[in-house]
């Protein structure tokens, strides 16, 4: 498995407050991806990103930004919760010479 | 958007039992490849195995086993004498090669193996 590691791992916020998930690797993958997992949804992307300071969007990112300032970082940054972002929220990564994505150990978010 | 469908959102069975669960997928794609990930009650998601859509042959890793149909872009899991740890929830998936490599994963099937 890639290391990879997600700050915080719970955390329960209001409605209308900054939120910001981090995620971390130590193998230098080149792809990394927010996805939030729902029941009967499996797992969706937010965005993405092909490499430091290069990101796209998802099939779900309204109400979510990002940014990659170094390699080993990704930011999810929700910048006024809602009770509709309660999620688990899993960072992924890949490699550019590989074709798997590795998750990391999620993030359980919850906005009262 | 090209789907991907696990129609069982839940099977239940005995130790010892076979059980397959079904992945059916759509895609435009001439190449691509699927995937399926195993999410235990613990939470994480780990990684099962990788099918490149050009190798159609069957894979077998221990009590699992992979039917990978092309000409029904079916991609099946079969789990041979079940086990309490089999118990998970199972997700296939499928690449989407012009969105950055994203998964399009189906809704999970939830296996329970009882004693």
């Amino acid at each position: 498995d890639a290391g990879i590691t997600q700050s915080p791992r719970h955390k329960v916020t209001e409605t209308g407050t900054p939120v910001t998930l981090r995620c971390h690797q130590t193998e230098n993958h080149r792809y990394m991806y927010w996805y939030r997992q729902d029941p009967g949804h499996g797992l969706r992307l937010i965005h993405y990103s092909y490499g430091v300071k290069d990101t796209d969007k998802g099939e779900v990112s309204d109400g979510y930004s990002v940014s990659r300032s170094k390699t080993e970082d990704f930011l999810l940054t929700l910048e006024s919760a809602t009770s509709s972002q309660t999620s688990v929220y899993f960072c992924a990564t890949q490699g550019a010479l590989t074709d798997t994505q590795y998750f990391g150990p999620g993030t359980r978010l919850t906005v009262l | 958007a090209q789907k991907v469908t696990q129609a069982q959102t839940e099977i239940s069975v005995v130790e010892k039992e076979d059980v397959t669960l079904d992945c059916v997928y759509e895609t435009r794609d001439t190449t691509y490849y699927l995937f399926w990930y195993k999410q235990p009650p613990s939470g994480e998601l780990v990684f099962l195995i990788r099918r490149n859509s050009f190798d159609e042959q069957n894979e077998i890793s221990g009590r699992y086993s992979w039917n990978f149909q092309k000409s029904t872009s079916s991609f099946n899991f079969t789990i041979t004498a079940s086990q309490v740890v089999d118990s998970a929830v199972y997700f296939c998936a499928r690449v989407n090669n012009n969105a950055g490599n994203m998964l399009t994963f189906g809704g999970g099937t939830r296996l329970m193996v009882k004693p």
